[in-house]
């Protein structure tokens, strides 16, 4: 039973665009959602995240919009660079995150020239 | 401020035999975890720590999974003995509540990737 999912495996995009990855959970007790980017050999960097008192969050070139009643979330980049290129994870907690998380199983951005 | 440390950062090891991995977290995180990533999948928590204390170890394999974290800094996850699904990264991640947000936000270390043959 996935409880985060991460439909898209792979995401390409033409760098300058805007990227957007989405992400769907089925746990009601979530309210603590975070994006995580992780390249080859390394641990998850911690990107951006949204409690569910809000339904957007801004940090820079990234934003997060969360809509509780889908129960969906996307992270949007605009633009679109290079260094973007990595693997994304959504993970989810209850409890402000005071648990451990819940994460999808990645979708892979390619950031195209 | 220095970050999440993990060894070592890769282990081959044959099936049966046992294996220990090493964190050390952010200074002043209360919390640790320890994640098991297997390829083309997310992580997965294995046990969560608060200060020496076990929070939520339901999907670690007691049968030859065990952790500790003595004096509620540096913490070892072992395996014994090793299966040959074990194979997979080992993230360890620390968080501290913050006191603006309320949340806790958790960073990870660079993982140790282990093969079992």
């Amino acid at each position: 039973d996935q409880q985060v999912k991460q439909n898209s495996p792979s995401l390409s995009v033409q760098e300058g665009r805007i990227s957007i990855l989405n992400c769907d959970y089925t746990n009601s007790m979530f309210d603590y959602f975070l994006w995580y980017k992780k390249y080859p050999a390394e641990g998850p960097t911690f990107l951006i995240s949204i409690s569910s008192i809000k339904d957007k969050n801004e940090d820079g070139r990234f934003t997060v919009f969360l809509n509780k009643s889908a129960k969906h979330l996307s992270l949007h980049i605009v633009p679109s660079q290079p260094g973007d290129s990595a693997v994304y994870f959504c993970a989810a907690s209850p409890r402000g995150g005071a648990d451990g998380l819940t994460f999808g199983k990645g979708t892979h951005l390619i950031i195209q020239p | 401020e220095a970050g999440v440390a993990q060894s070592p950062r890769y282990k081959i090891i044959e099936k049966r035999q046992s294996v220990a991995f090493w964190c050390n977290p952010i200074s002043g995180h209360a919390t640790l975890y320890w994640y098991q990533q297997i390829l083309g999948q997310g992580p997965k928590l294995l046990i969560q720590f608060q200060n020496n204390g076990v929070v939520d170890d339901s999907q670690l394999p007691k049968d030859r999974f065990s952790a500790e974290r003595l004096k509620g800094v540096d913490s070892t996850l072992k395996i014994q003995p090793a299966k040959l699904e074990d194979s997979a990264v080992y993230l360890c991640a620390s968080s501290t509540l913050g006191k603006a947000s309320g949340t806790d936000t958790q960073y990870f270390g660079p993982g140790t990737r282990l093969t079992v043959l």
